[in-house]
């Protein structure tokens, strides 16, 4: 299986301020059709994930534009420009490109 | 609005049964992969199984594999996860996933004596 192995786990923030999650594969996430099929997610607390990024770089309606993706291959990066309150909660990565899909270990973020 | 729920999850002893349902609207069913993802109390995702779009297809995570089934009747627009010979550590919330863009809010499944 595909390891996806995220940093940090713990993620204090100071509102307003950036924060940054790194999520890294074992193997290329890139798909036979030329896709890279990598997500980004958010779990708050008590609620079910909602996906915030597809395919690295898309996000999702809805989606505040201080959530961005960016990365290649096997190396990745989630980004939220300046951290609000609901914000609050895990993220996790996830590779859609080989069977079993798999999930980062998740990064809790919270505020300082 | 895509809607997605869950339903027939509870508690089973070890080696029991359970068949659990997700009703699905708000989009064309079959048309569709759908999928089913658990976490376990306090830990993180676990994508366990997929079904294509016409059914004909179906994936397992080896550790579901020869105990859970998966299966969806199209004209109801509903997703099944038939589940055999449960552990103890089959115990967490079950979602059910369109493809990775809607989840459902989650049935708990307890496996314990």
């Amino acid at each position: 299986d595909v390891v996806m192995t995220q940093s940090p786990l713990s993620l204090p923030v100071t509102l307003g301020q950036p924060a940054s999650i790194s999520c890294r594969s074992s193997q290329s996430l890139v798909y036979s059709d030329g896709n890279t099929y990598l997500n980004w997610f958010q779990q708050r607390p008590g609620q079910s994930p909602r996906r915030l990024i597809y395919r690295v770089s898309n996000r999702d309606s809805g989606v505040p534009d201080r959530f961005s993706g960016s990365g290649s291959g096997t190396d990745f990066t989630l980004k939220i420009s300046r951290v609000e309150a609901e914000d609050v909660g895990v993220y996790y990565c996830m590779q859609g490109t080989h069977w079993p899909h798999t999930f980062g270990q998740g990064t809790n973020l919270e505020i300082k | 609005e895509v809607q997605l729920v869950e339903s027939g999850g509870g508690l089973v002893q070890p080696g029991g049964s359970l068949r659990l349902s997700c009703a699905a609207s708000g989009f064309t069913f079959s048309h569709h992969w759908m999928h089913w993802v658990r976490q376990a109390p306090g830990k993180g995702l676990v994508w366990i199984s997929r079904i294509t779009g016409d059914g004909r297809t179906t994936n397992y995570a080896d550790s579901v594999k020869g105990r859970f089934t998966i299966s969806r009747d199209n004209a109801k627009n509903t997703l099944y996860l038939q589940m055999n010979s449960l552990r103890a550590d089959d115990t967490a919330v079950y979602y059910c996933v369109r493809n990775s863009d809607s989840w459902g809010q989650g049935i708990l499944v307890t496996v314990s004596s």
